[in-house]
């Protein structure tokens, strides 16, 4: 059964930094793209970055271009995201998910996500 | 970056048939036959509905349907149940490692 375990989050003062991690098993982690998701309060889905299996392909959305970094360890069968310079409007649950086609990052869809981890950026 | 155009709400009575747009552009969905929904409970992960615009993953009843035409793909949900009651998400991919989410429609069943 595929798992997705994301951690990392918390309460945090605008301006610092925070990394999050997603701890993934039950399936070949090195064979797919990942991504992460986030919905802030009350608010729709928004795609926040991925990362291809390789770490060759690499995206983010205009609103976290240049302060966030996706990253993984395939070693580690895990996906990180750091987070520098937050702002009030990064608050959101930051989902982890995993793609369903193997070896693609544009064809491809979010199955399964994992839980969550709440982020909260307030002084 | 916009998000794709859906509407905020759609609502049915049990047994009848919805249907749910989502516009984006030729940057997007009308660009590539990715084109996935997402079901969402409150308080729980999304869930995926479709895939490809119109490929049914295991498991998921087959009420559920998808089609795009242009840059608009849609979502019908046939003989509305109960447990249809959600938010609906659409997701295109969207050129040079992107991905956008459409703005989320809630779904009542009456």
């Amino acid at each position: 059964e595929v798992q997705l375990v994301e951690s990392g989050g918390g309460l945090v003062q605008p301006g610092r930094s925070l990394r999050l991690s997603c701890a993934a098993s039950g399936f070949t982690f090195d064979d797919y793209t990942m991504h992460w998701v986030r919905q802030a309060p009350g608010k729709g889905l928004e795609w926040v970055s991925g990362i291809s299996w390789n770490s060759g392909s690499i995206g983010y959305a205009d609103s976290v271009k240049g302060r966030f970094t996706i990253s993984r360890d395939n070693a580690k069968n895990s996906l990180y995201l750091q987070m520098n310079s937050l702002r009030a409007e990064d608050t959101a649950l930051y989902y982890c998910a995993k793609t369903g086609l193997s070896f693609n990052y544009a064809r491809n869809w979010f199955d399964p996500w994992g839980q969550g981890t709440l982020v909260t950026v307030s002084s | 970056q916009s998000a794709l155009t859906q509407p905020r709400s759609v609502s049915g009575s049990p047994g009848q048939s919805v249907t749910i747009s989502c516009t984006g552009t030729s940057s997007d969905v009308g660009g590539y036959n990715y084109v996935s929904w997402y079901q969402q409970h409150p308080g729980k992960a999304p869930k995926l509905m479709i895939y490809d615009v119109s490929k049914r993953p295991s498991g998921v009843p087959d009420r559920f349907s998808g089609s795009k035409s242009g840059n608009t793909a849609s979502l019908t949900i046939s003989g509305l149940q109960a447990e249809d009651e959600a938010d609906y998400y659409c997701c295109s991919y969207a050129g040079t490692y992107t991905f956008g989410f459409g703005t989320g429609t809630k779904v009542t069943v009456l």
